[in-house]
């Protein structure tokens, strides 16, 4: 499969807490990186973490990369009724793009 | 941020009719665009990759003659759903990439594709 794996499938939490969703790979890759998918909708970029990076903030978002555990996470702090979503974690390897299943993500205010 | 467009975005026609998708960059020269396929509460199943003036790569699985892809400019990717069928219907999304460092992905808002 080209997929990676993304865990939870799906998230529910209250407007305030933090959510966290993890995504694996299975290969090498150059860098990983996390979009926002509303529903019916293109997707959105988020945040890009360098496979030589551990960790990166933007704004309420924080990525962490371990490249030995092929695995990345995506925190996003302070949630609001506006971060439901979906989320996907995106391999880059040699300019080839391949996204992981997803989480879905609910924040009920 | 880049734009890019995706037309149409609802499509409904008959079996055995062919659909085309356009995909333009507005404000960038995108070298690279990616067509996507995404069932309902699934992921983007990538399809193929188009370089401007080349041949499309296509991912195993994906039939070259059934989606047939065109990247003839720099920034307008095409892709023909030929002789569609009712397991064709799906949510169809383009992407590109602006040069070859550029390394963000910027999306269509995609298209809806159903076949009776």
């Amino acid at each position: 499969s080209q997929q990676g794996e993304e865990d939870p499938q799906a998230l529910s939490i209250q407007e305030g807490e933090n959510a966290t969703m993890n995504c694996s790979y299975k290969t090498s890759i150059n860098n990983l990186q996390w979009y926002r998918q509303n529903s019916g909708r293109g997707l959105v970029h988020l945040i890009l973490i360098r496979s030589n990076e551990r960790e990166k903030h933007s704004g309420r978002l924080r990525v962490t990369l371990d490249t030995s555990k092929k695995s990345s996470s995506l925190l996003i702090t302070a949630s609001r009724a506006a971060d439901t979503a979906s989320y996907f974690c995106a391999t880059d390897r040699g300019n080839q793009f391949y996204f992981g299943t997803g989480t879905s993500l609910t924040v009920i205010p | 941020g880049a734009v890019v467009s995706q037309h149409p975005s609802w499509v409904i026609c008959k079996s055995g009719t062919s659909v085309k998708i356009e995909c333009r960059s507005l404000d960038f020269q995108a070298t690279t665009m990616f067509w996507y396929r995404q069932f309902p509460k699934q992921s983007l199943m990538l399809m193929a990759t188009s370089n401007e003036g080349s041949k499309a790569t296509y991912e195993q699985g994906v039939e070259k003659d059934k989606f047939l892809i065109n990247h003839a400019s720099l920034t307008l990717s095409t892709l023909t759903v030929t002789s569609a069928h009712p397991e064709d219907s799906s949510f169809y999304i383009c992407s590109a990439i602006e040069g070859v460092a550029n390394e963000k992905l910027f999306f269509g808002s995609g298209t809806q594709l159903s076949v009776l």
